[in-house]
């Protein structure tokens, strides 16, 4: 079945550092990809998407590239702020199970920026 | 433009109770999905409803149940709870072609 793997956390970076945060995938078909962000107490936020490869999903200054060849979909940001720091959830849809089909989501990594 | 409404926001119940929580879709939106999260995990899919009907379900016992309304608003029924049903419960919405989930806040269910 599919699945989705994120890097293990929690991840504590200071304001203004280069954010990286893995997620690699596994699916039988074309899957379409999505980072969600889910603020302390609040339910999920969609971050950015892709739908097929090499797309660029991009969102408030963070990115993620559909890698078909590494089965990847990195979230990356240039310059974090405390403001940024949530708890980060990859996730993917398969379209063979039709429009808006189930999300699978990854176990998520909190990301924590001290000022 | 409301976004996706749930409710009760918190809710404890003993073992072996039934629960119901609400679902509001966001406007214009005509599918409502569920998902448990529990602690420190990320979202599991428990089913979607579109045009009043379960249209995809996930690994999860017959003890949940769902209903969607005509107005696409929609309700998750958990019968007989365990202990292991503590979880918050989120509820998305999204429309036809449009392949975006959108999320409530969410129902934290405590059940002791």
């Amino acid at each position: 079945g599919n699945s989705v793997t994120q890097m293990e956390g929690p991840v504590t970076l200071s304001e203004e550092a280069f954010l990286t945060i893995n997620c690699t995938y596994t699916a039988t078909g074309y899957p379409s990809l999505f980072w969600y962000v889910q603020y302390p107490g609040e339910g999920l936020q969609l971050l950015l998407k892709a739908t097929k490869a090499d797309d660029k999903g991009s969102n408030k200054g963070f990115e993620a590239t559909y890698r078909k060849e590494t089965t990847s979909f990195h979230l990356e940001k240039g310059s974090v702020q405390v403001s940024d720091s949530a708890v980060y959830f990859c996730a993917l849809s398969d379209p063979q199970e039709g429009a808006n089909s189930k999300l699978t989501f990854g176990k998520g990594i909190t990301l924590s920026v001290r000022p | 433009d409301a976004g996706v409404t749930q409710s009760p926001t918190h809710l404890i119940k003993t073992r072996g109770q039934q629960v119901t929580l609400r679902c509001s879709p966001k406007s214009g939106h005509d599918t409502v999905s569920w998902y448990q999260q529990a602690l420190g995990q990320g979202p599991q899919f428990i089913f979607q409803y579109y045009e009043e009907e379960e249209r995809q379900r996930g690994n999860f016992p017959d003890r949940f149940s769902g209903h969607q309304f005509p107005n696409y608003s929609s309700e998750l029924n958990v019968n007989a709870l365990l202990l292991g049903d503590s979880a918050l419960y989120l509820c998305a919405s999204s429309w036809g072609p449009v392949n975006e989930q959108y999320f409530g806040p969410g129902t934290r269910l405590t059940v002791t």
